[in-house]
């Protein structure tokens, strides 16, 4: 069964370094999410992403933030200057289309700033 | 989308249903229902979703009361491997741009399965 995938599954980096996660999503998917889940909360909508462009982002997604899908298959998510609150798990989701698709997500990256 | 109230946490013993319930009652006609679980941290994993008809796939049933202001999950013969956080979320239009068709977590319910 196709799957989401991410990587690297973890990735440590000093605060105001530059990351970027990695995500290959489902192949006939056009609709493509970030999430985050901060250690014991609940996972919140960072981003999402149709024909090539943000279809709509949340506050948490800010000019630190950026997304991108440079070729047909990686969608990937970049942090320019991380803080230690960015310390989260990052989990990138894909569907195949809006209200009776589902969303399929990869098993994320746990970012640590240190 | 419509807000949802789930129970924080739920028993169940091993080999028996697990009958997780959701009130969704400011729910509108076009709004589905969705079910994830996430286990420990792993990415939250799809169950099943409907709109107004009760649903089974192989992993869960979701019944979905006629009025539509509740649904249960039932997972027929629970197992350990099912011990999770259970997500119920409801999903649709909003008037307007910029609706993707995100899902909103909530808390959800956390199963525990005991043997």
């Amino acid at each position: 069964e196709p799957e989401v995938t991410q990587t690297p599954s973890h990735q440590v980096t000093q605060m105001g370094q530059e990351v970027i996660l990695r995500c290959v999503p489902i192949s006939n998917h056009l609709y493509f999410y970030w999430y985050r889940q901060i250690l014991g909360q609940k996972v919140e909508f960072l981003v999402s992403f149709y024909n090539n462009e943000i279809s709509e982002k949340s506050e948490i997604f800010d000019d630190q933030f950026s997304v991108e899908r440079p070729d047909g298959s990686n969608f990937t998510l970049k942090i320019r200057s991380t803080k230690l609150e960015d310390s989260a798990m990052y989990f990138c989701a894909s569907s195949e289309g809006r209200y009776n698709s589902p969303l399929h997500f990869g098993n994320g990256t746990r970012l640590t700033v240190t | 989308d419509a807000k949802t109230t789930q129970p924080p946490s739920m028993d169940c013993a091993e080999g028996r249903a697990a009958n997780l319930p959701c009130n969704h009652s400011t729910i509108s006609g076009n709004e589905y229902v969705y079910w994830y679980r996430q286990i420990h941290s792993q990415g939250p994993q799809y169950i099943i979703h409907g709109l107004k008809n009760n649903e089974t796939n192989e992993m869960a049933s979701l019944i979905i009361t006629e009025d539509r202001k509740s649904s249960t999950l039932i997972l027929p013969h629970a197992t350990l491997r099912d011990t999770a956080v259970y997500y119920c979320i409801v999903r649709g239009y909003l008037h307007g741009s910029g609706n993707t068709g995100k899902l909103i977590f909530g808390q959800g319910t956390t199963l525990q399965v005991k043997p």
